[in-house]
């Protein structure tokens, strides 16, 4: 089974509002990731948060860890047509190092 | 960005083939992973390795199989493919605890 899972699995929102998204995990990692998919391409990554850590941003990007609620969330301010792809989480449950991928959500931003 | 590569990037094949698809990187990863991803899912992983002469078997059974002689170079081969076996492979690699490095991915269609 999948360690993560992405919610909602879609989403649709107007260009210039904020998107968020959320992972839940079920067991301890070492740290989570999340990707950015365009439609039938390879995954690119956007921020890794380690488990000791509970925010971390990177331009319109700010990810939150609560390990105790085993839950991340990704937030995109200001959101721009470009945005539009699908986004995942992954993590490394049990110390191996292996990225296990959720469902993923699915974002449209309307221009 | 990503110095991992994969090829084919389209594939059609009838059944029964036999097929390799390549994956290389020049980053020198001791990691590499082959996931297995249909259209607006989740990606299964399905294989994966430690280094050279190491090859695992991920959680989604796959009949393809994996080699790694060499660092850079970790190919995936189906002895004979089948209609099932449509799907998009994806590889990627990574240093440990780190982020993955993904390539474009190979579309397979099994007629």
């Amino acid at each position: 089974s999948q360690q993560g899972e992405e919610d909602p699995q879609a989403l649709s929102i107007q260009e210039g509002e904020n998107a968020t998204m959320n992972c839940s995990y079920k067991t301890s990692i070492n740290n989570l990731q999340w990707y950015r998919q365009n439609s039938g391409r390879g995954l690119v990554h956007l921020i890794l948060i380690r488990s000791n850590e509970r925010e971390k941003h990177s331009g319109r990007l700010r990810v939150t860890l609560d390990t105790s609620k085993k839950s991340s969330s990704l937030l995109i301010t200001a959101s721009r047509a470009a945005d539009t792809a699908s986004y995942f989480c992954a993590t490394d449950a049990g110390g191996s190092y292996i990225p296990t991928f959720g469902r993923g959500t699915s974002l449209i931003v309307h221009p | 960005e990503a110095d991992i590569y994969q090829t084919p990037r389209y594939l059609v094949i009838g059944t029964g083939k036999k097929i390799t698809l390549e994956c290389s990187q020049t980053m020198g990863h001791d990691k590499m992973y082959w996931y297995q991803q249909d259209p607006g899912m989740e990606l299964h992983l399905i294989h994966y390795s430690y280094g050279v002469n190491s090859t695992e078997k991920g959680d989604l059974s796959s009949e393809s199989t994996v080699s790694r002689i060499r660092t850079e170079h970790f190919p995936l081969t189906l002895e004979s493919a089948r209609p099932s076996h449509t799907s998009q492979y994806l590889c990627a690699s990574s240093e440990y605890g780190d982020r993955a490095f993904f390539g474009q991915g190979t579309r397979l269609t099994v007629v």
